[in-house]
């Protein structure tokens, strides 16, 4: 099966400028998220949705990040403005739900962001 | 909260060197723990899991055993290859807000030499 597109894979601005990353997780799985890495740490989840709905956002800087999954399928994460901080990789992973258990999260390859 | 600690890197081995890389963990609740490698230039993968005291994930001769009593989940392998250079996440999944939340180590980085 194909798994997790990301894309771009690369991305340079400048501080203050808007960005946007996109994914297309794995066909079939409900639950998506959204990870934060910065160099030398561990991802940081950002956002996780259940189908087209959000399960948790608590860790997203909201006055800058957004995020959102229609249709419950590809999803769309944007950065207004950005700030140097924001300099990461951007992971997308997607899991199936069971329900009962945490489930295996499968990652694509990330977008790496460089704000200047 | 939940959190993971797993020890700091660089980690630096002979090929066919025994390895361990410690992982703890604080969490309420009964977490499924993981194992995921990061090859270099590719993205993360699972290794093992576990997903209850006492089991032992396994895969490609690396095992890691949840115990709980420890709260730990060490990842050992017998007899490390260069091509183990890699680095490598523990982390856990429990249950809040609805779903499950998974919260990750910082990782360790390994090096195999030849």
């Amino acid at each position: 099966e194909a798994g997790v597109a990301q894309s771009p894979r690369y991305k340079i601005i400048e501080k203050r400028q808007s960005v946007a990353f996109w994914c297309n997780p794995i066909s079939g799985h409900a639950t998506l998220y959204w990870y934060q890495q910065i160099l030398g740490q561990g991802p940081k989840l950002l956002i996780q949705f259940q189908n087209n709905g959000v399960v948790d956002d608590s860790q997203l800087p909201k006055d800058r990040f957004s995020a959102e999954r229609l249709k419950g399928v590809d999803s769309t994460l944007k950065i207004q403005p950005a700030k140097l901080e924001d300099s990461a990789v951007y992971l997308c992973a997607s899991s199936r739900f069971s329900g009962r258990m945490p489930d295996t999260q499968y990652f694509g390859p990330g977008t790496r962001l460089t704000v200047l | 909260g939940n959190s993971v600690t797993q020890m700091e890197g660089p980690v630096t081995l002979s090929e066919e060197a025994f390895l361990t890389i410690n992982c703890t963990y604080t969490a309420t609740g009964y977490p499924s723990l993981f194992w995921y490698v990061q090859y270099p230039g590719e993205g993360l993968q699972l290794l093992l899991k576990a997903t209850k005291a006492d089991d032992k994930g396994s895969n490609k001769g690396f095992e890691a055993t949840y115990r709980k009593e420890t709260t730990s989940f060490h990842l050992e392998k017998g007899s490390v290859q260069v091509s183990d250079s890699a680095v490598y996440f523990c982390a856990l999944s429990g249950s809040g807000g609805g779903g499950f939340k998974t919260i990750f180590g910082a990782g360790t980085r390994l090096f195999v030499k030849a």
